[in-house]
């Protein structure tokens, strides 16, 4: 049981370019989460995946796509890549239960030159 | 904004018990209090939560003040792996798609 993982672990754009992170678990959660932190700032919402087929906006989206695959897995885009998008990304996934445990990968750590 | 409000910071001994304090005054009467904890560059790691009453598991104690405005993490004997950040974040239970808001955490340093 692998828990959430995230690929790839450290990635240098260049301004422009584009990218695909990847997240999955194995934990059979219904819910997904894509956050970003900054360096000395608190974790902040991309997108969220409540289940497998919907996606909603979280505080800080602009910039970024998802596409929740299957259950399993849920993607962030980058579709042209800008200094500012520089930043630490964490996947996360919670149980469909009444309760906000989430479970969260080791992160991907992101340079736009 | 985050709705919570922690110490930037705080230092135990070794051995000692750690006691990170929360404060949720305008917490409802539907939400819970969560702790996280993030250790130096890895995913933040779910602590305990609660709603009214006091909680304990093999990790931490959670103290919640009658009137639900605050709250006490206690780790009972700190180790040097317990140096972390630690966020204190209230959220309702709506199974899914409540987003958590982290704030910035009251960073623990564990001396030897």
């Amino acid at each position: 049981n692998a828990g959430v993982t995230q690929t790839p672990k450290f990635q240098v754009l260049k301004t422009g370019q584009s990218m695909t992170l990847q997240c999955a678990q194995d934990m059979n959660h219904n819910s997904m989460y894509w956050y970003r932190q900054d360096p000395g700032m608190g974790l902040r919402l991309i997108y969220y995946s409540a289940s497998e087929g919907t996606t909603d906006k979280g505080e800080v989206p602009n910039g970024y796509n998802v596409s929740r695959l299957n259950k399993r897995e849920f993607s962030l885009r980058l579709e042209s890549a800008a200094p500012s998008q520089t930043s630490v990304y964490f996947c996360a996934s919670t149980v469909w239960t009444g309760t906000d445990t989430q479970y969260f990968g080791p992160g991907t750590r992101l340079t736009v030159l | 904004d985050a709705k919570t409000t922690q110490p930037p910071s705080m230092d135990c001994a070794e051995g000692r018990a750690a006691n990170l304090p929360c404060n949720h005054s305008t917490i409802s009467g539907n939400e819970y209090v969560y702790w996280y904890r993030q250790i130096h560059s890895q995913g933040p790691q779910y602590i305990i939560h609660g709603l009214k009453n006091n909680e304990t598991n093999e990790m931490a104690s959670l103290i919640i003040t009658e009137d639900r405005k605050s709250s006490t993490l206690i780790l009972p004997h700190a180790t040097l792996r317990d140096t972390a950040v630690y966020y204190c974040i209230v959220s309702m239970a709506q199974g899914g798609s409540e987003k958590l808001v982290f704030g910035k955490g009251t960073k623990l340093t564990v001396n030897p």
